[in-house]
């Protein structure tokens, strides 16, 4: 089974709005971390935000955050007034403390552009 | 403090050739990671070293591909002998800890093209 999915291959979002990424992801174990990180097509992966299985708060760096809702798994990631320099591939991850290793499995991405 | 660093940033070789690709991780994360990531998909994980010893490579295709993390630092890929669909970018990643609240920080990437 996919332990994450983002079910958006593509989106489009006019300059200055706001965008949300949707992901969904599947674990039973009750330690894991969810991240996301930005492709941009230099290709390097940059680590936007974090959050933890037992946070009760949502995430916030900036103009991202975190839409974390446990009951349903969905971790989306909620872009702020959207720039040109956030076009990129973006991607949902997770990692569980006590299975796996803590190994990071990826989601297959969201390519996210801003029109001017 | 300084990133991951790659290199190669490319490569192209003919299929039967062999490859590799190097890894410096930043100064004091225990844990390196290899993705491979195919145009249009995720990174997948092919090998996780904590320190000098393997944790995980069970999606490593042993047939062809190895690594080595020398004295918990350093980090070499090896393809050989390689085939059309390794062609990918191979992703080095290290993070201070295997904790799950510990993020991944990456090098650029190098582009390996098989023809």
């Amino acid at each position: 089974a996919q332990k994450i999915t983002q079910t958006q291959p593509g989106m489009f979002v006019q300059e200055k709005e706001a965008v949300t990424l949707d992901c969904t992801y599947d674990t039973s174990d009750p330690s894991y971390g969810l991240f996301w990180y930005k492709q941009p097509s230099s290709g390097e992966m940059i680590f936007l935000i974090y959050q933890g299985s037992y946070d009760q708060q949502n995430a916030t760096e900036g103009r991202y955050s975190l839409n974390f809702q446990k009951a349903r798994k969905s971790a989306n990631l909620v872009i702020s007034a959207s720039q040109l320099g956030d076009s990129a591939m973006y991607f949902c991850a997770m990692r569980e403390g006590q299975t796996n290793a803590g190994k990071s499995t990826f989601g297959d991405g969201t390519t996210l552009t801003v029109k001017p | 403090e300084a990133g991951v660093a790659q290199s190669p940033r490319y490569k192209i070789i003919e299929k039967r050739q062999s490859v590799a690709f190097w890894c410096n991780p930043i100064s004091g994360h225990a844990t390196l990671y290899w993705y491979q990531q195919i145009l249009g998909q995720g990174p997948k994980l092919l090998i996780q070293f904590q320190n000098n010893g393997v944790v995980d490579d069970s999606q490593l295709p042993k047939d062809r591909f190895s690594a080595e993390r020398l004295k918990g630092v350093d980090s070499t890929l090896k393809i050989q002998p390689a085939k059309l669909e390794d062609s990918a970018v191979y992703l080095c990643a290290s993070s201070l800890a295997p904790g799950f609240n510990s993020p991944l920080h990456f090098g650029n990437g190098t582009r390996l093209t098989v023809t």
